[in-house]
């Protein structure tokens, strides 16, 4: 089976950088898969890293270590209409994905 | 809106009525996936198709539901019987070959 760990919640400022932490238990992996959903909204893909290392798109980036079954979600810059919640997924075969239980991301002014 | 489609949007029902959504994929999605997410959490893999065939299926898929996609194109999620705990949002999810997944907006489902 797969378990995924990460924050419930983090707060922070308008223009500072942000970190959300995924730690995962699973039998299969391809890979880890970041997606963000504001209320009321779909899931919407953000990143995706099979390989060790850090992706860079904009202001987000994702890294993992699949020695350590841990990656990251770094958001710099932070806006507004970047308050959601963000899940880590860990995609298995087939390309399905367990997600974790999400990060509600609350940016103030 | 060349996206992921489902309908209806929301629905409420009486325990132990039947239930049927659809989900429209993007159309040169070969895969298709259902999901469904409960108030606060991740989304919960329920079942997935690759063209028409339902090659997984998760222990979370009571046999009170079945899914098909007969033509390999559009997909419905039935629930039979419904239960309150059958409320929830209920995602549809399609992927081509070499592209992520991209989600539809959910049905919302209220059993009362």
């Amino acid at each position: 089976g797969q378990s995924l760990e990460q924050p419930s919640e983090v707060t922070a400022v308008e223009g500072a950088i942000v970190q959300i932490n995924c730690t995962y238990q699973t039998s299969g992996f391809y890979g880890l898969s970041w997606y963000q959903q504001h209320d009321g909204g779909a899931p919407t893909f953000l990143s995706y890293n099979a390989l060790d290392g850090l992706e860079e798109t904009g202001r987000f980036s994702s890294f993992l270590s699949r020695s350590d079954s841990y990656g990251y979600l770094l958001l710099q810059e932070l806006q507004m209409k970047d308050s959601a919640s963000y899940f880590c997924a860990v995609r298995a075969a087939g390309n399905m994905l367990t997600f974790g239980g999400g990060t509600r991301l609350m940016v103030k002014p | 809106d060349t996206g992921v489609s489902q309908d209806p949007r929301h629905k409420i029902t009486k325990r132990g009525q039947n239930v049927t959504f659809r989900c429209d994929p993007i159309s040169e999605h070969n895969r298709l996936y259902w999901y469904r997410q409960t108030l606060g959490q991740g989304p919960e893999f329920l079942t997935y198709f690759q063209n028409e065939a339902q090659l997984e299926k998760s222990r979370l898929l009571s046999d009170r539901f079945s899914a098909e996609r007969p033509k390999g194109s559009f997909s419905t999620l039935e629930i039979q019987r419904t239960e309150q705990g059958d409320s929830a949002m209920y995602l549809c999810a399609s992927q081509g070959s070499d592209t992520e997944a991209f989600f539809g907006q959910g049905t919302r489902l209220t059993v009362v």
